[in-house]
């Protein structure tokens, strides 16, 4: 079946760098990927939709400044942390969908970030 | 409009018994309705997902019962097993979007 891999699956840094985490479609080609941010025993909060070749969407109330998503090819997305706080500790997960199906999506098995 | 609402937040079975999860929406231009299940530090797994033309739809254990007018789907986990154990998310998007909105989700035990 579909699958979605995100690396790295856990990182840890300090309070201040940079993270990025990939998002890539294994066997299929997603013009569109989302990502999600989950706290923990809490839902799935969709962050902003990545549309390859052109600027995501992000949704109500989140940083574009502070969430950069890049969607470079039809198998690639990224999601760069910029000046990461302890705040921004999550699990984020990425999804994507596939161009030949309307649905479902895919989901990758998330990266749980931990900013100390 | 775009909140999806999920009962109960927490259920526990005994094992063999029928586990059910219940969501309503708001938004009637919601045509699609997944339900997903997540174990610990995973990333979601579509079990099943039915459109607004049928009632029901069952896969396997998995049924998912819809009823448009009322505005509510469910899922009902026939004969469940320890290893149904998890965390079981309803969500809905548009055609037009494909943005999936979540439930809060269920965690549900089985117990052995």
């Amino acid at each position: 079946g579909a699958v979605v891999s995100q690396h790295p699956s856990w990182v840890i840094c300090k309070s201040g760098t940079s993270v990025k985490i990939e998002c890539r479609s294994l066997d299929f080609q997603a013009t569109t990927m989302f990502w999600y941010r989950q706290f923990p025993k809490q839902s799935l909060m969709l962050m902003a939709t990545s549309n390859e070749g052109s600027k995501a969407t992000y949704e109500q109330g989140v940083e574009k400044d502070k969430f950069l998503i890049n969607h470079a090819s039809l198998t690639l997305s990224t999601l760069t942390v910029t000046s990461a706080h302890p705040e921004d500790s999550s699990f984020y997960i990425c999804s994507a969908r596939d161009v030949q199906n309307h649905q479902p999506q895919h989901f990758g098995d998330g990266t749980r970030l931990s900013i100390l | 409009q775009q909140q999806v609402k999920q009962s109960p937040q927490s259920l526990i079975v005994q094992k063999g018994g029928i586990s059910i999860i219940n969501c309503a929406y708001e938004n009637t231009a919601f045509d699609y309705f997944p339900w997903y299940q997540q174990f610990p530090g995973k990333g979601p797994a579509l079990l099943i997902a039915i459109r607004p033309d049928v009632s029901e739809k069952k896969e396997g254990r998995f049924t998912i019962s819809f009823n448009k007018s009322a505005k509510q789907f469910s899922l009902h986990i026939m004969d469940s097993q320890p290893g149904d154990s998890a965390t079981y998310f309803c969500a809905a998007s548009t055609s037009s979007s494909y943005k999936l909105i979540f439930g809060s989700g269920t965690r549900l035990l089985v117990r052995p």
